[in-house]
């Protein structure tokens, strides 16, 4: 059964800071993995979504990177302001599914 | 925004009642799936539809039946609702171009049962 984990379940950093979150996932046979945040009371936004066959995605100040062989990947956020503060998960795709990780809880402050 | 609404947004209902949520999409996607989210447990799935009248099981099914008789409707019902089904209920959508498979999600109903 596929599991994914992320750590650490909470962050609290000063603005301006490079962050680094991780997912990793026990089963290596994956279609894709992707990022998502997750605001208060809020539905999921999609961030990244890294294929298979990829080794990282970037988009502005986020970069996800995949490793398949270790079951592990990052979600890197540079430059980091309050903006950022949210849940962050992680997913992954096998057949028709997604599977969770239980997220990041990020506090960016000022 | 992927065009995805849920309603009711927020519902408080007693045990023993039947819930239906309803999930919409302006999308057209193929792929619609229904999870509950709840502290510690994050994100599960409950059912899924990969066309219209076709749905499958998801890990959480117990207790919940869903139907889609429209491209764009997707409904999730409690048969007979219970306290452990107290959550919040996310729609997702997505279709397969090129097996890209990325998922939009809804903003959510949050079930109280009382």
């Amino acid at each position: 059964k596929q599991e994914v984990t992320q750590i650490p379940a909470a962050l609290s950093v000063p603005e301006g800071e490079n962050l680094v979150l991780n997912c990793s996932f026990t089963d290596s046979a994956i279609y894709n993995l992707q990022w998502f945040r997750q605001d208060p009371g809020k539905g999921l936004t999609s961030l990244l979504l890294i294929q298979s066959s990829q080794r990282e995605q970037t988009s502005g100040r986020l970069n996800a990177s995949l490793d398949k062989s270790s079951g592990r990947s990052t979600l890197y956020i540079a430059a980091s302001q309050p903006g950022d503060s949210a849940t962050y998960l992680c997913a992954v795709r096998r057949a028709d599914k997604l599977i969770f990780g239980t997220g990041t809880r990020l506090q960016v402050f000022p | 925004d992927a065009g995805i609404t849920q309603s009711p947004r927020h519902k408080v209902t007693e045990t023993g009642t039947p819930v239906t949520l309803r999930c919409h999409q302006t999308e057209n996607h193929r792929y619609m799936y229904w999870y509950r989210q709840d502290p510690g447990h994050g994100l599960r799935l409950i059912h899924y539809s990969y066309g219209v009248k076709d749905t499958d099981k998801g890990e959480v099914s117990d207790g919940y039946s869903v139907s889609r008789s429209k491209t764009e409707d997707f409904l999730l019902t409690l048969e007979s609702a219970t306290s452990s089904q107290t959550s919040v209920y996310f729609c997702a959508i997505s279709e397969v171009p090129s097996g890209n498979y990325e998922q939009y999600f809804g903003p959510g109903t949050r079930l109280t049962v009382t």
